[in-house]
Formats: C-alpha cells, structure tokens, sequence
C-alpha cells in the first residue's frame, strides 16, 4: 500500500519568513495530493490540493509543488504569520477512495 | 451551510461501556469515513462507506463496528471501550473519485474512558 514520510516534524519560524515541509510518497498510481492544516483541538481543514497533471499550484501566500518523478511534493508558505502555527498533514490518494497521510509537522511561527 | 456535523463533541464513558458516536453530513456525499486521532497524530482510518458498501481497513479492532443507514447519517459503534481508545474520532466525507477527492471533516468527537 502507500507509505507517506513527511519532515520535518517540527518547524519554528520567525514571523515575515517562509516555510517549507516535504512529504515523499511511495505508490506512483497516486494522483491526489492535498494538505491539511489543524489548529489545537480543531478539524483538519483543507488548504490546498494538487493533482497528479500539474506540477505547481499557489493560493495565496500558499503553494504546493509536485515532482512525480522523485515522488515527493512540498508545501511552501511565504510570509508567515502567527496564525499559520498549526500541525500540517500532507496525504496521498491512490487507487480508491482513501487518503494516507504523512506524519504531520507541527509549525510555531515566533512574532 | 453545507456541513459536516458531528455529536456529541465530548462523550465520556466507562471501560467496557458501549458508545455510539454519530456523524451527519448535508453535503449529499457519496463516500464517508470514520478516523481515529490521537495526540497530533496522523488521522488513522478506520473504515469507510462508499454508498452502502462498507471497506473496513485490516487493522482495525473488531471491537469497532459502522453503520450507514442513509447517505446523510453515519455511525460508530465502539462495543467495548478500552483506555487504548481514547482518542478524538473525526468524520469525513467525500464525492466519489469520479468527480473530486475532496475530504471535508467534521469537527471530531472526543472521547475519554474512564
């Protein structure tokens, strides 16, 4: 089945810098790619998703990259800021209807 | 607003105490899954329904049973609770892969055994 290693597991920022987590994926079938944020205590939300036809999509200060060949992709944030501190989970989607996420990376950007 | 509601938000309950944890969505999703969370963890899936049919992941404890009685609704039974599953329980769901992959989440229950 699919295996997603996410680093780094936890990432301190200071606020205006940017932030960047990695996530490798081991099924080449996969072809759905989102990430979650979850703030303490709350749902995992929906920030971006990318498919397996596009390399790079942005919203925002919020970017993800996909290199299929390698496969791995990477979620950039530009210009963080207090509220970005949360844990982020990046998943795969295979065959199906399941999602395997990665281990999460817990992001504290400093003011 | 569209939504995935879940209830109770907090639910305690004893060691060997069956509990039901419910799930409602008005999304008119195919696809709905059950997640257990613990401390920042990854979700892990538990099962999902897609329809009526239900996929149950090989990993997941006997003790652990769903129902989907209709598309809107979807429950988790837990038979016997032990203290290993304490832990926040997270409904989400989905269209089918035909036309998007999107999984929203409902706002998870926690559950704590005493």
């Amino acid at each position: 089945g699919e295996n997603v290693e996410q680093h780094p597991s936890t990432l301190s920022v200071q606020e205006g810098d940017s932030a960047v987590i990695k996530c490798t994926y081991s099924d080449s079938a996969s072809n759905y790619f989102p990430w979650y944020k979850q703030e303490l205590g709350k749902r995992p939300q929906l920030i971006i998703d990318i498919r397996s036809n596009v390399g790079e999509k942005k919203d925002q200060r919020i970017a993800v990259t996909l290199n299929k060949t390698a496969k791995h992709f990477s979620l950039h944030i530009t210009e963080t800021q207090p509220e970005d501190s949360a844990v982020y989970f990046c998943a795969a989607k295979a065959a199906g209807n399941k999602l395997t996420f990665g281990g999460g990376t817990r992001v504290l950007v400093k003011p | 607003d569209a939504m995935v509601i879940q209830n109770p938000r907090y639910q305690v309950t004893q060691f060997g105490k069956p509990v039901t944890l419910s799930c409602s969505q008005t999304l008119n999703h195919n696809v709905m899954y059950w997640y257990q969370q613990k401390s920042s963890q990854a979700p892990k899936l538990l099962f999902h329904y897609y329809d009526k049919d239900f996929n149950n992941e090989a990993d997941t404890p006997d003790n652990f049973q769903s129902r989907r009685p209709n598309t809107s609704f979807c429950f988790l039974d837990i038979r016997s609770p032990g203290l290993g599953d304490a832990a926040m329980y997270l409904c989400a769901t989905s269209r089918d892969q035909r036309e998007g992959y999107k999984q929203f989440f409902g706002p998870g229950t926690r559950l704590t055994v005493l």
